[in-house]
C-alpha cells in the first residue's frame, strides 16, 4: 500500500525557515516523480513544487521560487521542502503527492499533509 | 502559467438529481502527440486530502464510482455527477499537468439541496 507521511511543519516567525519531510513508503520511491501542493486554511489547491525520480530536475511556482527548494533522497524514500523567507501567506497545509503511475501523469497518492503556520 | 477557472463556485443539488461543473482552462490542454487531455479531477472532503476522481479528461480511477463522468477537449472540461448520492458532499477541482508548472482550478463546493 501507498503510504506518503508528511512531517516538520509547525508555528515560524516571518522570515524564519523550516524543513518537510514526507516518508514514502510501499512503492520503488526512486522510479517516481513526487511534488508539494499546498492549501491554505478554506482555500483551495496551489501547486508549489515538482522533482523528478533522480532529483536532477526541479520545477517551482513562481510565488516560492528562490524561496524554497524540493529534494529527495531515494536511499531513504524521504522528499523534502526546505522552504526559507517565510511569509504570512506562505501558511497551509502541505501536501506531498505521488504522480498514479510513472511518468507525466496526474497526482494519484496523497499524503495527509502538515500544517505551516508564519505568525509572529 | 495556465489559469483553470471553475464554474459554478458552490451548487445544491437534490438527491438523486445530477450535479455539473464546469472548467476552462486559459489554453489548450490538448497534447497533439498523443490526443491526450492532460485535465484531472479532484474530490476533497474536509480534513481530508484530495482524491483522484478523472484523469485524460474523461478516464475514471479505479474504484470511482460510475455516476461520476468527465468529458471535453482543449479548453473546456466538465464533471458530472449523473445522481448526487450524499456522500458526494465535497469539494471539487479540477487540475491540469500538460505544463511543467501544474495548475487547479479555485474548486467548485458541492451540497445537497
Amino acid at each position: 500500500e501507498v503510504q506518503l507521511v508528511e512531517s516538520g511543519g509547525g508555528l515560524v516567525q516571518p522570515g524564519g525557515s523550516l524543513r518537510l519531510s514526507c516518508a514514502a513508503s510501499g512503492f520503488t520511491f526512486s522510479s517516481y516523480w513526487m511534488h508539494w501542493v499546498r492549501q491554505a486554511p478554506g482555500k483551495g489547491l496551489v501547486w508549489v513544487s515538482r522533482i523528478n525520480s533522480d532529483g536532477s530536475s526541479t520545477n517551482y511556482a513562481d510565488s516560492v521560487k528562490g524561496r524554497f527548494t524540493i529534494s529527495r533522497d531515494n536511499a531513504e524514500s524521504t522528499l523534502y521542502l526546505q522552504m526559507s523567507s517565510l511569509r504570512a501567506e506562505d501558511t497551509a497545509v502541505y501536501y506531498c503527492a505521488r504522480v498514479s503511475t510513472s511518468g507525466w501523469n496526474p497526482l494519484g497518492y496523497w499524503g495527509q499533509g502538515t500544517l505551516v503556520t508564519v505568525s509572529s | 502559467d495556465i489559469v483553470m477557472t471553475q464554474s459554478p463556485d458552490s451548487l445544491a443539488v437534490s438527491l438523486g438529481e445530477r450535479a455539473t461543473i464546469n472548467c476552462k482552462s486559459s489554453q489548450s490542454v490538448l497534447y497533439s502527440s498523443n490526443n491526450k487531455n492532460y485535465l484531472a479531477w479532484y474530490q476533497q472532503k474536509p480534513g481530508q486530502p484530495p482524491k483522484l476522481l478523472i484523469y485524460w479528461a474523461s478516464t475514471r480511477e479505479s474504484g470511482v464510482p460510475d455516476r461520476f463522468s468527465g468529458s471535453g477537449s482543449g479548453t473546456d472540461f466538465t464533471l458530472t455527477i449523473s445522481s448526487l448520492q450524499a456522500e458526494d458532499v465535497a469539494v471539487y477541482y479540477c487540475h491540469q499537468y500538460y505544463s511543467t508548472v501544474l495548475t487547479f482550478g479555485g474548486g467548485t463546493k458541492v451540497e445537497i439541496k
